[in-house]
């Protein structure tokens, strides 16, 4: 089984819909988690930390449940400019907040 | 600031040859790391380091070597290229050992071992 796991997609929605993303992980010791956002042959960039009360920023909004071992992304009012790939991380808890990756989860937002 | 930068943007090697790719980082970060992203697949980490003159393994060292001899450089060495390590290859540097900081990613190295 995979340290971190997501649905690769793709997940096709049009303009203004709701898309979540979950993601899950197995080590019951990670500390940190985040999402970042991964554009076509680009470098991953931090779209958001993920806390365990939850946090929202615009129209996105993570969540974290460490009793299930997932974290959630929630874009609402999905624009264009949202197509990209979704990479959920973990802190490895023995590698100096080294990170774990899941595979992505590419959305494609379509007009 | 430059951020972290990476040299080459491109590299095609033999099967066999050797190579270094370069990252430096300009925001006096402790923390580098250098990670591999394969087709379809998240990224994956090669090595680490947590300060100048320390590096550890990551999850896929096999075949790579590195050496921190500044806070700044972190350069991440191929022994002997297999088609194997065609990847592209992300540095990454965060500021220091508090939970919850995140890391910056340097804009990649495509390799293409034949």
């Amino acid at each position: 089984r995979k340290e971190v796991e997501q649905d690769p997609g793709p997940f096709n929605v049009p303009e203004g819909a709701t898309v979540a993303f979950n993601c899950t992980y197995s080590n019951s010791a990670s500390q940190s988690f985040f999402w970042y956002r991964q554009d076509c042959r680009k470098e991953p960039k931090l779209l958001m930390s993920v806390y365990s009360s939850g946090n929202e920023d615009g129209r996105f909004t993570a969540q974290l449940n460490r009793a299930s071992q997932y974290i959630s992304l929630l874009i609402r009012d999905s624009k264009l400019s949202d197509s990209a790939t979704y990479l959920c991380a973990v802190t490895r808890f023995n590698a100096g907040n080294m990170l774990t990756f899941g595979g992505g989860t590419r959305l494609m937002v379509k007009p | 600031n430059a951020g972290v930068t990476q040299t080459p943007k491109f590299q095609v090697l033999k099967t066999g040859q050797s190579m270094t790719l370069q990252c430096a980082q300009d925001m006096n970060h402790e923390y580098m790391s250098w990670y591999r992203q394969d087709p379809g697949m998240g990224l994956r980490l090669i090595h680490y380091s947590v300060g100048a003159g320390i590096t550890d393994q990551g999850e896929v060292p096999n075949g790579y070597n590195v050496s921190r001899s500044t806070t700044e450089d972190f350069p991440l060495r191929l022994l002997s290229a297999a088609p194997s390590q065609t990847s592209v290859y992300f540095c990454a540097s965060s500021p220091g050992s508090v939970v919850g900081e995140t890391q910056y990613f340097g804009p990649g190295t495509r390799l293409l071992v034949l």
